[in-house]
């Protein structure tokens, strides 16, 4: 069965330190997402891309933050300068549409611990 | 987003049944019904979704109320496989962008 794959599993890195978080998603999936949950709390949405552009960001998702479709395959998400409350997983996801009546597909995440 | 409640938790043996309730009691005419679960250290997977009609697949069923105000998440036969953190999820046919917005969902234990 296809799936979302996400690396790294674990990265630990020094606050004001550069991230770069990948994702391959499914092949032929057109949209592209990336989620976070904080140690114990929500999932939240952060960013939704389409067409080589962001079609939707949340609040989260301020200048720190960026994501690219460099090739056909990959999806990165970018955090400039770490802070220690960017500490969490990271969910890349994808699907097939932008219809609400569709599945998102989600990788296992990219833990990120903030020292 | 029109927004759902669930039980915090909830428990269950191994090869029984189990109804996940979500009340919805703002939802609109065109507000699906979305049920993901997230097993532990994963990421979060769909199970099902349904707007009006009972819905049945391979994972678990969607038993959505008349007057769609509630919905239930039915697991035929729980196994400790199934233990995890269970969301519904109202999602509009059109606006409202392609975002699932997951709040706290019920955590199901699952016992031999």
């Amino acid at each position: 069965e296809p799936e979302v794959t996400q690396t790294p599993s674990h990265q630990v890195t020094q606050m004001g330190q550069e991230v770069i978080l990948r994702c391959v998603p499914i092949s032929n999936h057109l949209y592209f997402y990336w989620y976070r949950q904080i140690l114990g709390q929500k999932v939240e949405f952060l960013v939704s891309f389409y067409n080589n552009e962001i079609s939707e960001k949340s609040e989260i998702f301020d200048d720190q933050f960026s994501v690219e479709r460099p090739d056909g395959s990959n999806f990165t998400l970018k955090i400039r300068s770490t802070k220690l409350e960017d500490s969490a997983m990271y969910f890349c996801a994808s699907s097939v549409f932008e219809t609400n009546t569709g599945e998102l597909f989600f990788g296992e995440g990219s833990r990120l611990t903030v020292l | 987003d029109a927004k759902t409640t669930q039980p915090n938790s909830m428990e269950s043996n191994e090869e029984e049944p189990v109804h996940l309730p979500c009340n919805h009691s703002t939802i609109s005419g065109t507000d699906y019904i979305h049920w993901y679960r997230q097993l532990p250290s994963q990421g979060p997977e769909y199970v099902i979704h349904g707007l009006t009609s009972n819905v049945n697949n391979r994972m678990a069923s969607l038993a959505i109320a008349e007057d769609r105000k509630s919905s239930t998440l039915i697991l035929h036969r729980a196994t400790l496989r199934d233990a995890a953190v269970y969301y519904c999820i109202l999602r509009p046919l059109t606006g409202g962008g392609n975002k699932l917005t997951f709040g706290t969902g019920t955590q199901l234990k699952v016992e031999l």
